[in-house]
């Protein structure tokens, strides 16, 4: 079993739906949950960094991370053509860098 | 801003040569850097941990003789595949830490290869 499982999609949505995307884990000692923006030929780009359960909102993202049923998901609100990218998730149990265990990553299109 | 490079964002090379890939931290100094590949529709992997002036920690299953890191400044890290073979093709990807939380790490463009 993987440690971290995302839906490769790819998922298609009309210009401002809301979208949502998510990851399930298995290793219940993770603390630290992130998502990542990746665009073509680019990098990944932090959009959302979370510690432990809850929600966090920023602008038209937010994040929410459900421990107990070990889900975390990410909500884009008014959708944007530029919202087109592939969205990673990861998570580690520490706060450093080392041991990120990612997602396989959701391709997005927003469609104008 | 935080702006990490690598050079080149791609190559193509013959099965048995040597191949250098550089990891730029352009606008901050990075005292780690970290080596990830990801092959088609998989995740992330991380291969190693780079810290400047001192040897690279590698990730459990990544041989370290056949992919060497040099983290020569704070700025710069390599990561050679030496004697390239097919199942080296991947998509290889830095990042470069500028503070200690995972949320100042920045990452590279990322340099595709392909080994034929």
């Amino acid at each position: 079993q993987k440690e971290v499982e995302q839906d490769p999609g790819p998922l298609s949505v009309p210009e401002g739906a809301i979208v949502s995307l998510n990851c399930t884990y298995s290793n219940s000692a993770f603390q630290y949950f992130m998502w990542y923006r990746q665009y073509s030929r680019k990098g990944p780009e932090l959009l959302m960094y979370t510690y432990s359960s809850g929600n966090k909102e920023d602008g038209r993202f937010t994040a929410q991370v459900d421990k107990s049923s070990k889900y975390i998901s990410l909500f884009i609100r008014d959708s944007q053509p530029s919202d087109s990218a592939t969205y990673l998730c990861a998570m580690s149990e520490g706060g450093g860098a080392n041991n990120l265990f990612f997602g396989t990553g959701t391709r997005l299109t927003v469609i104008p | 801003g935080a702006v990490v490079s690598q050079h080149p964002s791609w190559v193509i090379c013959k099965s048995g040569t040597s191949v250098k890939i550089e990891c730029r931290s352009l606008d901050f100094q990075a005292t780690t850097m970290f080596w990830y590949r990801q092959f088609p529709k998989q995740s992330l992997m991380l291969m190693a941990t780079s810290n400047e002036g001192s040897k690279a920690t590698y990730e459990q299953g990544v041989e370290k003789d056949k992919f060497l890191i040099n983290h020569a400044s704070l700025t710069l890290s390599t990561l050679t595949v030496t004697s390239a073979h097919p199942e080296d093709s991947s998509f290889y990807i830095c990042s470069a830490q500028k503070g200690l939380l995972q949320e100042t790490q920045y990452f590279g463009p990322g340099t595709r290869l392909l080994v034929l």
